[in-house]
């Protein structure tokens, strides 16, 4: 069991580009959500998805996409990055919306 | 909107100290209540997961506990060893069909040899 695998693990963008943050799960988990932890700060949900084909918008959907065509894979879209999104970003999955979130190592984002 | 604050922000204690870490909330119609850890440069592991419904959850040297009423969780941490050192994170997930985590910005401690 991998668990919940990103890739990649560090990536440095310039202002407009797009990339996409790769994020696969092999707990069969039906929950999936993106944060993106700041310095100093919590961390925040951007997107979360409740099982294939359904996502929503968490508490910082601005700037970003995503998509849940599998019940393994979520890939987070940042379409034109902007250097307010450097960040860390985690992807996170749980079985049920009450159970233990199991989350991955973390991408690195610079934008410059 | 639901905060949460962790006290202390940063903790030293020499090694086999026992130890607390403080998690406050400020909406108590709260689901559930996980610690986590989160080593540097690492993803977060969780500790301990408590249901509204339970006072406290146990794994072995680390003990965590959930006063909904008054919006406190406690993570008591026994013994601690060096390889402890990490920042530890509390997260509370609202009620009904809320299914965000809302996070403390951690605590960072330091247990010394």
């Amino acid at each position: 069991n991998a668990g919940v695998t990103q890739t990649p693990k560090f990536r440095i963008l310039k202002i407009g580009q797009s990339m996409t943050l790769q994020c696969t799960q092999d707990m069969n988990h039906n929950y999936m959500y993106w944060y993106r932890q700041d310095p100093g700060m919590g961390l925040k949900l951007i997107y979360y998805s409740v099982g294939a084909g359904i996502t929503d918008k968490g508490e910082v959907p601005n700037g970003y996409n995503v998509s849940r065509s599998t019940t393994e894979d979520f890939p987070l879209r940042l379409e034109l990055a902007a250097p307010s999104q450097t960040s860390v970003y985690f992807c996170a999955s749980s079985y049920g919306v009450a159970d233990t979130q199991y989350f991955g190592p973390g991408t690195r984002l610079t934008v410059l | 909107k639901q905060e949460v604050t962790q006290i202390p922000a940063a903790l030293s204690v020499p090694e086999g100290e026992n130890l607390v870490l403080n998690c406050s909330f400020t909406d108590s119609a709260i689901y559930n209540l996980q610690w986590f850890r989160q080593d540097p440069g690492k993803g977060l592991t969780s500790l301990l997961l408590i249901q509204s419904s339970q006072r406290e959850q146990t794994s072995g040297r680390l003990n965590a506990s959930l006063d909904k009423s008054s919006g406190r969780s406690t993570l008591y941490i026994a013994a601690s060893q060096p390889g402890d050192s990490a920042t530890y994170l509390c997260a509370v997930r609202g009620g009904g069909s809320n299914y965000k985590l809302t996070f403390g910005k951690g605590t960072l401690l330091t247990v010394n040899p």
